[in-house]
This record gives C-alpha cells, structure tokens and sequence, in this order.
C-alpha cells in the first residue's frame, strides 16, 4: 500500500489567490515528482526532485513553484491562481538506489480557479 | 529516454483476451520495460516490470522478444472494472525523469 498523501483533494479558489498543494510520503523515497493532468489528457511531468534541496522543472511548463526542504515533503505553490491552471494535479515519489523501480503516486488534487 | 509507441485506444469485450503492444527501438541494454495502469481521476499504479522473455504476475502478463525492441501486455479474461489508460515506460534506469506519454485507452464493453 503506497504511503503518500495529497491535500487537499478538491480544492476551488478565486483567482489571484496563492495556494499551495501539499504532498507527503512516509516511504523515504528520495524521487518525487509533480504532474498535471487534465480530464482525458495526458500526464504532464511540471516539477521533480532528486532529494533535499533539489528541484527541477519538467518537460511543461508551469507557472508553480516547488520545494523540497525535507525528504517526505514537496509542495507545489501558485503564486497567483488563474483560471488556466484549473487541472488535477498529481504527486509520486520512488526510491533512488535503484534505477527501475516503481512509482507510487498520491490520490491527486483537484484544483478549480474560478 | 526511449521513445515509445503504443496504440492510443483499444476496445474490447468482458471475458477476452487484450493485448497491447509498445515498441521502443532504441531500448538500451540496462532499460527494463514497466507498465501502469491509470483508472478516471486516479494516479497510475504500477502493474508489471520486466526485462526480457515473460514475466507473469496476478495482474497481467508481459512478452519481451528476444530483440527487446517491443513488448506486450496482456490482459486475460477482462472485465469492465479493467478500462483504463495503460503507459509503458522504458528508460528508467538512465534518467531520474518519469515520463508517462500519452498512453492506451483500453474500454471493455459488457
């Protein structure tokens, strides 16, 4: 059973407003990433991280921010909400000693801007 | 990363036999070969992994030719609760990177 978490599950918040989507794992893994997907769509890799204090953009662009102070934790922040960024986003981790290993993923955000 | 190429959508009837094909040619030698399985509104979950011949697991079963240059996942006896997106993913093992691509749309029909 996948321990990582996601809140909040739904979120629907005006625009202009800054949030911040929040993800945890209690697995240790030291890869975690940040994906957007939109109803039907593929899955778009925004953001990932080797470890602490590492981030890199992934191949979309997005307008968030990430952080990874500690290993159990990497949120996603949006300065500014825009109706444009209304998607479900989703986050996954998995182990880093060894290359091929599984992915496990949260139950995802939903976010509306409105 | 290998690039890889799956159909965008197959159909298929409860109680048959689904097999869905990827090629990935320009696979490396240390590449394994995993798939996952997305439900509506859900993350992927991992399914099946392997490296070379058939891997079998509870889930499904995976074909790797001797060339590795394609696989094939097979579903037995499916149901409507197996309709989903199915990625396969090669590549894994020189990039910290998961890309996902746009996957197989598999819906099962009473």
């Amino acid at each position: 059973e996948a321990d990582i978490y996601q809140t909040p599950r739904y979120l629907v918040i005006g625009t202009g407003k800054k949030i911040t989507l929040e993800c945890s794992q209690t697995m240790g893994h030291d890869k975690m990433y940040w994906y957007q997907q939109d109803p039907g769509m593929e899955l778009h890799l925004i953001h990932y991280s080797y470890g602490v204090n590492s981030t890199e953009k992934g191949d979309l662009s997005s307008e968030s921010t990430v952080s990874r102070i500690r290993t159990e934790h990497f949120p996603l922040t949006l300065e500014s909400a825009r109706p444009s960024h209304t998607s479900q986003y989703l986050c996954a981790s998995r182990e880093n000693r060894r290359r091929n290993t599984e992915a496990f993923f949260g139950q995802g955000t939903r976010l509306t801007v409105v | 990363l290998a690039k890889t190429t799956q159909p965008i959508s197959m159909d298929s009837y409860e109680g048959q036999e689904v097999n869905i094909t990827c090629s990935h040619n320009n696979i490396a030698t240390n590449d394994y070969i995993t798939w996952y399985q997305q439900f509506p509104s859900q993350g992927p979950r991992f399914i099946i992994q392997g490296y070379k011949t058939k891997v079998t697991n509870e889930v499904a079963s995976l074909f790797i030719p001797a060339d590795r240059k394609s696989s094939t996942l097979s579903l037995p006896r499916v149901s409507l609760s197996d309709t989903a997106v199915y990625y396969c993913l090669v590549g894994l093992y020189n990039t910290d990177k998961l890309i996902f691509g746009t996957g197989t749309r598999l819906q099962v029909f009473p």
